[in-house]
């Protein structure tokens, strides 16, 4: 029969190309938020992240920008490269019994056109 | 400094077995998580250890547990297999001692249950 599997985001750039990654979190005490790329046959691997006191920070090719009025994530990456290509996450470290544990959104799927 | 490490890389079990997954954790962190990813459900934190001793657990049964030792490697058991816990178990370490960390990823154990 079918599979049921989650039906991820997809974005799809020319080399090149600017792309902004959008992730909506759901904790409004969360107070620390991660962003991860995960290629395939290999574990997420850390980008950047962004404390609730900030608005925006910076990295190298990326930008992650915070509004936590909408609790809207998103991940903008600079001249996109064929290496880019892979699943990237959103996840946040809420506050009480969340603690020492990360949620992370449903991933959104990146492809990089030459 | 070595990245996280997980053992075996791939696992084939029948249902009804059990099966022990490791994890050493980058040097000089404490603390170590471990998450489920399946295509249906993504990312899903099973629980975190630190010194020993497990701080937070996720919605799992309890056919899922695991342990820490005193050099912070860490193992975790799933007993009684069923089909469904066919997914990719993914380790994570960090130092563990600030609720806003970034966690570090192994390349995970990809466990088919039969």
């Amino acid at each position: 029969g079918e599979s049921v599997g989650l039906h991820l985001p997809t974005l799809s750039v020319q080399e090149g190309d600017n792309s902004i990654i959008n992730c909506a979190y759901s904790n409004s005490a969360s107070d620390y938020f991660i962003w991860y790329k995960q290629e395939s046959g290999k574990g997420p691997q850390f980008i950047i992240d962004i404390r609730s006191n900030m608005d925006k920070r910076q990295g190298q090719r990326v930008t992650v920008l915070l509004n936590k009025t909408v609790k809207h994530l998103s991940l903008q990456i600079a001249a996109t490269q064929p290496g880019d290509s892979a699943v990237y996450f959103c996840a946040e470290n809420g506050l009480g019994g969340s603690n020492y544990k990360l949620t992370f959104g449903k991933g959104t799927l990146l492809t990089v056109n030459p | 400094k070595a990245g996280v490490t997980q053992t075996p890389r791939y696992l084939i079990k029948t249902r009804g077995q059990q099966v022990t997954l490791s994890c050493s954790p980058i040097s000089g962190h404490r603390s170590v998580s471990w998450y489920q990813q399946t295509p249906g459900q993504g990312l899903q934190f099973l629980f975190e250890y630190f010194s020993e001793t497990q701080r937070n657990k996720g919605n799992f049964p309890g056919r899922f547990s695991g342990r820490q030792f005193s050099n912070s490697r860490s193992e975790m058991n799933v007993s009684t297999l069923e089909l469904g816990d066919s997914a990719l178990y993914l380790c994570a370490s960090s130092p563990g001692t600030d609720t806003k960390e970034k966690l570090f990823f192994g390349s995970g154990t990809q466990l088919s249950v039969l």
